[in-house]
């Protein structure tokens, strides 16, 4: 049973907020990763990290920011959230090493801003 | 990174023997094929993963014939509960490799 863990599960905000999703995980996986998925549709990368102090962008423009001071923590920031920002955000863990090793994805955040 | 084509959807009824196949004309020599499954609502879970001829786990069975440029997932007997999307993706060997996902293949199985 994967050990990475997302709060919160749901949350309904005002427009203009600041919002922190949290993920964190217990498996001590170096590579972790924010993907942003609407309803039916296919995920989309928003940002990754290979470890403590490595951030990068991934292929889906995001206004979102993230941090990585802990292995555990890989925490998504929104300053201020609009519409637009709807979806739901789903966090993932790997494996340093070659291999092609499995994700682990966590119950992901549904976020709803009004 | 190789590129990767399956069907948008599929559908299929209880008890049946369900095969995604997906095409991966680039794959490269040391990467692997690996198939993740999501349901409604939740983050994608891992499945299986080969590199050539075939695999077998509790879940599923990976077909991959020896130019590896496709790969079959084989999902027997399937029930009600599989009903979800289905993505294949080539995973590189490399400690670089970011997991990138496309549309997958919805699968709907019917009573």
């Amino acid at each position: 049973e994967a050990d990475i863990y997302q709060t919160p599960r749901y949350l309904v905000i005002g427009t203009g907020k600041k919002i922190t999703l949290e993920c964190s995980q217990t498996m001590g996986h170096d590579k972790m990763y924010w993907y942003q998925q609407d309803p039916g549709m296919e995920l989309h990368l928003i940002h990754y990290s290979y470890g403590v102090n490595s951030t990068e962008k991934g292929d889906l423009s995001s206004e979102s920011t993230v941090s990585r001071i802990r292995t555990e923590h890989f925490p998504l920031t929104l300053e201020s959230a609009r519409p637009s920002h709807t979806s739901q955000y789903l966090c993932a863990s790997s494996e340093y090493f070659a291999g092609g090793t499995e994700a682990f994805f966590g119950q992901g955040t549904r976020l709803t801003v009004v | 990174l190789a590129k990767t084509t399956q069907p948008i959807s599929m559908d299929s009824y209880e008890g049946q023997e369900v095969n995604i196949t997906c095409s991966h004309n680039n794959i490269a020599t040391n990467d692997y094929i690996t198939w993740y499954q999501q349901f409604p609502s939740q983050g994608p879970r891992f499945i299986i993963q080969g590199y050539k001829t075939k695999v077998t786990n509790e879940v599923a069975s990976l077909f991959i014939p020896a130019d590896r440029k496709s790969s079959t997932l084989s999902l027997p007997r399937v029930s009600l509960s599989d009903t979800a999307v289905y993505y294949c993706l080539v995973a590189s060997s490399g400690g670089s490799y970011i997991p990138t996902f496309g549309r997958g293949t919805s699968l709907i199985v019917h009573p």
